[in-house]
């Protein structure tokens, strides 16, 4: 079985602040974590994602996330907020091998405030 | 690649009708999801197929929802008959072995 808690289904920030969404999972196996983005009446886009190897992930758009198997968290980052960024922001697992089944979260509406 | 190709884009029918949303996932994927998102529910998992045959089909809300795959390029989502509370975004995605998955542009369907 596998779950993702998003914590905060909005969050507003500066244009320049800091972005931080978080995302906290659940898998019964080693898991594969990602994070999309969507955009008004667009479908997902993925912005990076976590499979083995180094726990720190760049994406596109100066996004990057750290897995931290401890703390069962792969919270998405970037330093300096852009007007562009708003947007939705969906964390997902799914399972390492085997069947592809890919459960989301709730999604983070990111508002970003000239 | 054009990606995960979905028909139609927009769809309006009145309560009591079918309605049939297509999907053609990427060629050489071997898994395929159905999702519904509203506001009030976020991004449900319908169901999906892996090689054509339904896995996991326990997100389908109601037997007036059903979904076929006949062959590995093509899939649907029938509801019959509709429902106002149907009305939602459907998406198509598809994805293979331990990649991510891809997102077709989705259906909004109103149910009027």
């Amino acid at each position: 079985a596998q779950s993702v808690t998003q914590l905060g289904s909005h969050v507003s920030v500066s244009e320049g602040a800091l972005v931080l969404l978080r995302c906290n999972y659940s898998s019964s196996v080693p898991p594969y974590l990602f994070w999309y983005v969507q955009y008004p009446n667009q479908g997902l886009q993925l912005l990076l994602k976590y499979t083995t190897g180094a726990t720190l992930v760049k994406g596109i758009n100066g996004f990057e996330a750290e897995f931290k198997k401890s703390e069962t968290s792969f919270h998405l980052t970037k330093p300096s907020a852009h007007m562009s960024d708003a947007a939705e922001y969906f964390c997902a697992v799914s399972g390492a091998g085997g069947y592809q089944k890919v459960t989301f979260g709730i999604g983070t509406k990111l508002q970003v405030i000239p | 690649d054009a990606g995960v190709i979905q028909s139609p884009r927009h769809e309006v029918t009145e309560m009591g009708q079918e309605v049939t949303l297509r999907c053609k996932p990427i060629s050489g994927h071997n898994s395929l999801f159905w999702y519904r998102q509203t506001m009030m529910r976020g991004l449900e998992l319908l169901i999906y197929f892996n090689n054509n045959v339904p896995i996991d089909d326990s997100g389908m809300p109601e037997d007036r929802f059903s979904a076929k795959m006949p062959n590995a390029s093509f899939s649907t989502l029938k509801i019959q008959p509709s429902e106002p509370r149907d009305s939602a975004v459907y998406f198509c995605a598809s994805n293979t072995k331990n990649t991510e998955a891809f997102f077709g542009q989705g259906t909004r369907l109103t149910v009027v």
